[in-house]
């Protein structure tokens, strides 16, 4: 069925490192995926996405990379800082329905 | 240009009681989108409308009906309130539903149902 797998949970990185979330998907015809980034209190808000027809997309500090053999993608955030702590979705676009499903979300903590 | 609101903020309710939970978008968005987001459990819809006068179930639509006044306006409701029902509900908005869109969200409304 739509699935979409999200990893790890829960990710601590000092402040200055490196920051990767990894997700697969089920649905080989996926083409549009979306990351998205919730702060606290607030809704979430896409940061980057990609679609099927490029393996990797980059803006500034925030990367994500696409693997459609395998059926997963991953976003990369490099120079953590502070404000990068939020919990962060991915997701993908199942064209059968038109709909977005969702990850289960990644809290990501930054540690000064 | 306040993007989607949505009132209330919060909400306790009991056990059998209803309520609408209201939202709004000033885009001219097309399509809009309910979704509860659940510890560990991400966002997952419940309903969405593609255009004006149209409805369609999302993952988990039991329970809830929804209703697109008009362009600007989906509301949803909760008839007969469960505990099962305690969550945080989003709602979003998209240009036309067009495949791979944007979906901008709304603050959100915190439910609590004793």
């Amino acid at each position: 069925g739509e699935n979409v797998e999200q990893h790890p949970s829960t990710l601590s990185v000092q402040e200055g490192d490196s920051a990767v979330i990894k997700c697969t998907y089920s649905d080989s015809a996926s083409n549009y995926f979306p990351w998205y980034k919730q702060e606290l209190g607030k809704g979430p808000q896409l940061i980057i996405d990609i679609r099927s027809n490029v393996g990797e997309k980059k803006d500034q500090r925030i990367a994500v990379t696409l693997n459609k053999t395998a059926k997963h993608f991953s976003l990369h955030i490099t120079e953590t800082q502070p404000e990068d702590s939020a919990v962060y979705f991915c997701a993908a676009l199942y064209s059968s329905a038109s709909k977005i499903i969702f990850g289960s979300g990644t809290r990501l903590s930054i540690r000064p | 240009n306040a993007g989607v609101t949505q009132t209330p903020k919060f909400q306790v309710l009991k056990t059998g009681q209803s309520m609408t939970l209201q939202c709004a978008q000033d885009m001219n968005h097309n399509s809009m989108y309910w979704y509860r987001q659940d510890p560990g459990m991400g966002l997952r819809l419940i309903y969405y409308s593609a255009s004006e006068g149209t409805t369609d179930k999302g993952e988990v639509p039991n329970g809830y009906n929804v209703s697109r006044l008009n362009k600007r306006e989906f509301s949803l409701r909760l008839e007969s309130a469960a505990p099962s029902q305690t969550s945080v509900y989003f709602c979003a908005s998209s240009g036309n539903g067009a495949a791979g869109e944007t979906q901008y969200f709304g603050p959100g409304t915190r439910l609590l149902v004793l």
